[in-house]
Order: structure tokens, then C-alpha cells, then sequence
């Protein structure tokens, strides 16, 4: 079956610090790729997406590009800063007559001052 | 134009009890799925439904989990003799259309079930 895999976190920065989130997925087919964020005592937000292989998703200084040969979908960003202090959820979205999203576990991003 | 909403935002109940969640979607949108988020678990697909038809339920762990959608809108989650195990923040999303593989789904804020 679908499977999605990330890094355990806690992942802890100071602040500037550039960050990478790796997320590796298993699937057949072609299926999209989704990074979603979940702020402290808020719910799921979806902070980027790519549909197909080589497309770059970014938001918010985010990005990821979908990486066919790797089937990897990892999570950048050049500078972070407090704010950005959440869990990130990678998943796959894999059309089979419905469209239900497989999550990796999260990864937790505590960034400080 | 609103959000999905899930209520209560939580629930503290007694082991052995029933409880009942609520989920109303973004206005318009035919699917709307339930996740469970529990601590170690991460998020698990639950149950799926699209429109009238008759949902997917082949996330449900056990029977003493259901859910229905009246008219095609509001949703709920019944868990018959809570257990510990069944402590989690249960999530509802809705999505417009079931047409493809990038059909966005929009996330409730969830509701955090405690079992004593």
C-alpha cells in the first residue's frame, strides 16, 4: 500500500537557519504531493503541493520538488524564523476512485531566538 | 466563505461511554473524509464520503466505530464503548469534487477525545 515517510523530529534551529525536512513515499501511479502544516492550537493547513514529477510546490519561503527518480518530496527553507515553529505533515494523494490523503507522522520544527 | 467546523472542540468522557462528533464541511463540497491523529500514530484515513453514495469505511478499526452524513452535508462520528486507545484528535476535511488526484482538502480544527 501507499506509505509516506518522514523524519522524526524534533527538529530545533535557531532562527536564520536553513531547514530541510526529508519525506520519501512509496505509491503506484503518479500521485500528488502535499506538505501540511499544523500550527499550534490550530488544525491542518496545506502549505504547498506538486502534481507531478519535477514540479516545484512553494509558499510562505517553503519549497519542495517532487523527485520522481528519488521518490522524495523534501522540505526547504532558506531562512526560518520563530513563527515557522509547527509540525509539518508530507503526504501523498493518490487517485484510486477517491482521493484520501496517506500522511508521514510529522516532524515537529521548534525554532528559537 | 466559512470553513469546515467540527464540534465539540473537545471531549472528555468516561471509558465505556458513547460519543458523538460533529462535522460540517465547507458549503458545497460532495466529499468529506474523517482522519484520526493519535499521539505515535500520526494521521490515519478513517472513513470517506461522496455525496449520497455509500461511504468508504474501510479505515474504521473496530465496529464500535460509525458515521453518517445527512443529505449530503453534516457528518457525524459515533464511537460505542470508548476505550482508552480511541484518546485522538479526530479530524474532518471536505473537498469539492472527487474528480483527480489534486482535489484540495480543507481540514476542520479538530476534536480532542480524552477516555478516562
Amino acid at each position: 500500500g501507499d506509505s509516506v515517510t518522514q523524519m522524526e523530529g524534533p527538529v530545533t534551529l535557531s532562527e536564520e537557519a536553513f531547514l530541510t525536512i526529508n519525506c520519501t513515499y512509496t505509491a503506484t501511479g503518479y500521485p500528488s504531493l502535499f506538505w501540511y502544516v499544523q500550527y499550534p492550537g490550530e488544525g491542518l493547513q496545506l502549505l504547498l503541493k506538486a502534481t507531478k514529477a519535477d514540479d516545484k510546490g512553494s509558499n510562505k519561503g517553503f519549497e519542495a520538488t517532487y523527485r520522481k527518480e528519488t521518490t522524495s518530496f523534501h522540505l526547504e527553507k532558506g531562512s526560518v524564523q520563530v513563527s515557522d515553529s509547527a509540525v509539518y505533515f508530507c503526504a501523498l494523494q493518490r487517485y484510486s476512485g477517491y482521493s484520501t490523503l496517506t500522511f508521514g507522522k510529522g516532524t515537529m520544527l521548534l525554532v528559537s531566538p | 466563505g466559512a470553513g469546515v467546523s467540527q464540534s465539540p472542540s473537545n471531549k472528555v468522557t468516561e471509558k465505556g461511554k458513547d460519543v458523538e462528533l460533529r462535522c460540517d464541511p465547507i458549503s458545497g463540497h460532495t466529499a468529506l473524509y474523517w482522519y484520526r491523529q493519535s499521539l505515535g500514530q500520526g494521521l490515519e484515513f478513517l472513513i470517506y464520503f461522496q455525496g449520497n453514495s455509500a461511504p468508504d469505511k474501510s479505515g474504521l478499526p473496530s465496529d464500535r466505530f460509525s458515521a453518517e452524513r445527512t443529505g449530503g452535508s453534516v457528518s457525524t462520528l459515533t464511537i460505542q464503548r470508548t476505550q482508552q486507545e480511541d484518546s485522538a484528535v479526530y479530524l474532518c476535511a471536505s473537498s469539492l469534487t472527487t474528480g483527480g488526484a489534486i482535489d484540495e482538502q480543507f481540514f476542520g480544527p479538530g476534536t480532542r477525545l480524552t477516555v478516562l
